[in-house]
């Protein structure tokens, strides 16, 4: 069974901080993995993705990510803040070779101060 | 990036109605979608997963005949809440595969479903 855990509920920053948000997964074969971004009442956007390849992910927005795989994790990171990044936000994965659904995390809630 | 509509937005109906959400892929053509549910500051949970002119298959727990899920095309998929009641009360999201963007699912604005 494929799992993801985001283990922070909220993670605070100053607006023009570097963010990070913690994500790591369980997956028995190898991982796609996933971040979403969702704005209140709304759907769930696609921000990027890791299948192969660099480790290092660049996605929309100016946020990345890094796969790493001996440490089972994928964290979203961005280099500098912005008030309008505040939004939910989840991480996702799925067996390359299994089943084609997605397993989220829980979510974590980005709260950037101006 | 690829689009995924929604329709309604958002609804509310009597209980013991039926109600029918549509998910669209507007540019792309999609063989598998998916139906997810959500609950408020939840994350979201897999309901069926949708296969153009096939069964949908369903989640453990997830009620098939409570669930109607047609996938009649590559671009449209449909969820029939049928005999609904405030317990079905919820978010509904969907989301369409794009296999020709590695495996990247989209997904719909959502549908706000409210069973009086």
């Amino acid at each position: 069974a494929q799992s993801v855990a985001q283990p922070e509920d909220q993670v605070n920053v100053a607006e023009g901080n570097p963010l990070t948000v913690k994500c790591t997964y369980s997956v028995s074969g190898n991982p796609y993995l996933f971040w979403y971004v969702q704005y209140p009442n709304r759907g769930l956007q696609f921000l990027l993705k890791y299948i192969t390849g660099d480790n290092l992910v660049k996605g929309s927005y100016g946020f990345e990510a890094e796969f790493n795989k001996s440490q089972t994790s994928f964290h979203l990171k961005k280099p500098s803040a912005l008030v309008s990044d505040s939004a939910l936000y989840f991480c996702a994965v799925r067996d390359g070779t299994g089943r084609r659904a997605l397993t989220f995390g829980s979510g974590t809630r980005l709260q950037v101060q101006p | 990036g690829a689009v995924v509509s929604q329709h309604p937005s958002w609804v509310i109906c009597k209980s013991g109605t039926s109600v029918k959400i549509e998910c669209r892929s507007l540019d792309f053509q999609a063989t598998t979608m998916f139906w997810y549910r959500q609950f408020p500051k939840q994350s979201l949970m897999l309901m069926a997963t949708s296969n153009e002119g096939s069964k949908a298959t369903y989640e453990q727990g997830v009620e098939k005949d409570k669930f109607l899920i047609n996938h009649a095309s590559l671009t449209l998929s449909t969820l029939t809440v049928t005999s609904a009641h405030p317990e079905d009360s919820s978010f509904y999201i969907c989301s369409a595969r794009d296999g020709a963007a590695q495996e990247t699912q989209y997904f719909g604005p959502g549908t706000r479903l409210l069973v009086l």
